[in-house]
């Protein structure tokens, strides 16, 4: 069974800290996806990141996939009250038969006080 | 960008009763939809795999005859939840993903999901 670990599951910081949550696994992926949820909603896609050791920008987040395509990070830079909600990695493997099936991390809950 | 449209965002009925939720792709084709289910704080739980014109693949533990799943076009996917009681209470979320390939490397697009309340 492929596992997503993701961690922290909670973390609360100030308005202006960084923060990096992490997705780790001992299963290679094709590629890895990141969604941000907020209550009551469904997931929003933020990045796929498909190659390994690739880096994708997106204004004040950074996604990483790991060389081995087994782990990815998100990074916020300076993080804002409105990055507040629930951080999502999901991975996707050859071996899920081509349905495009999704392994889901924990879930990271981030809050941002002002 | 892709929209998945879900119908309805929340139900509250009693116990017993059938509920049906709806899942539309609004401006693709999809061959494929997931519908997960999601307790609060936590992560999405998946339930089912749902091909068009075939029968859903269904995750361990959940039950096919409680959960039914109905796939008929490439735009609409529907939930079942038949004889509601208070345990199935949850928020359900589904969604859909295109005909691209490598299948492996397309993002799921989510509905809005569904609170369903069971009194």
């Amino acid at each position: 069974t492929q596992l997503l670990e993701q961690s922290p599951q909670f973390l609360s910081i100030q308005e202006g800290e960084n923060l990096t949550v992490y997705c780790n696994s001992s299963s290679v992926f094709s590629s890895l996806q990141w969604y941000r949820q907020e209550p009551g909603e469904g997931p929003v896609l933020l990045v796929t990141v498909v190659t390994g050791g690739e880096v994708k920008k997106l204004k004040r987040l950074t996604f990483q996939f790991g060389d081995a395509r087994k782990d990815s990070s998100l990074h916020i830079t300076a993080a804002q009250p409105g990055d507040t909600g629930l951080y999502l990695c999901a991975g996707a493997s050859r071996g899920s038969g081509n349905t495009g099936k999704l392994i889901f991390g924990q879930g990271t809950t981030l809050q941002v006080k002002p | 960008g892709a929209v998945v449209s879900q119908h309805p965002s929340w139900v509250i009925c009693k116990s017993g009763t059938s509920v049906k939720i709806e899942c539309r792709s609004l401006d693709f084709q999809a061959t494929t939809m997931f519908w997960y289910r999601q307790f609060p704080k936590q992560s999405l739980m998946l339930m089912a795999t749902s091909n068009e014109g075939s029968k859903a693949t269904y995750e361990q533990g959940v039950e096919k005859d409680k959960f039914l799943i109905n796939h008929a076009s490439l735009t609409l996917s529907t939930l079942t939840v038949t004889s509601a009681h208070p345990e199935d209470s949850s928020f359900y979320i589904c969604s859909a993903s295109g005909r691209a390939v490598p299948y492996s490397n397309q993002p799921q697009h989510f509905g809005d999901g569904t609170r369903l309340s069971i009194l």
